[in-house]
């Protein structure tokens, strides 16, 4: 089984300062995915990073995968209240001898306060 | 809106009952995950079906769950005799067949079902 730890597992923070949030396994992933999660909603999928030391940037939130294809961070920039929430990372689990099927296994999650 | 739906979206059961939750995924998707969720974690895989079928299910899914997909439109979740040990969030996952990269595709949530026993 391929695992995903998040750290910290929780962040809290006043607006306007910024933080990293941290993807690690042992194992390699095809892919990674990040989801923010908000109370009594489900996860919604904020980006996929799929190359090896790949960034990808969604307004003030900055993705990167590991060159190994092991780790992955998400940085914010000047932190909002608006960012408040469950930070979830998964990857493709992958199955003996084929493909995930697209079944994700996730991190635990980070769950982030942001204070006014 | 056409996303995932979800029902219902809280379910409070005594310990011994059996429950039954639904989901209604996007129209055009072909694969439907359920995962299980406790409070602050993250999501646990529980069952996978493409289409109708049911191909993939967890050791978490013990034999008092059961899942289906009829006419591999919308889906039940079952569970028979629930425990406390069952009280958690029952979310629902849709995804479409890519022709390339298809373990890349993004999971599409529901609201989920939260589901309490006493």
């Amino acid at each position: 089984t391929q695992l995903l730890e998040q750290s910290p597992q929780f962040l809290s923070i006043q607006e306007g300062e910024n933080l990293t949030v941290y993807c690690n396994s042992s194992s390699v992933f095809s892919s990674l995915q990040w989801y923010r999660q908000e109370p009594g909603e489900g996860p919604v999928l904020l980006v996929t990073v799929v190359t090896g030391g790949e960034v990808k940037k969604l307004k003030r939130l900055t993705f990167q995968f590991g060159d190994a294809r092991k780790d992955s961070s998400l940085h914010i920039t000047a932190a909002q209240p608006g960012d408040t929430g469950l930070y979830l990372c998964a990857g493709p689990q992958a199955r003996e001898g084929g493909t995930s099927y697209g079944k994700l296994t996730f991190g635990q999650g980070t769950i982030l306060t942001v204070h006014p | 809106d056409t996303g995932v739906s979800q029902d219902p979206r809280h379910k409070i059961t005594k310990r011994g009952q059996n429950v039954t939750f639904r989901c209604d995924p996007i129209s055009e998707h072909n694969r439907l995950y359920w995962y299980r969720q406790t409070l602050g974690q993250g999501p646990e895989f529980l069952t996978y079906f493409q289409n109708e079928a049911q191909l993939e299910k967890s050791r978490l899914l013990s034999d008092r769950f059961s899942a289906e997909r009829p006419k591999g439109s919308f889906s039940t979740l079952e569970i028979q005799r629930t425990e406390q040990g069952d009280s958690a969030m029952y979310l629902c996952a849709s995804s479409s067949l890519r022709g390339t990269g298809f373990d890349n595709s993004p999971l599409h949530f529901g609201n989920g079902t939260r589901l309490t026993v006493t």
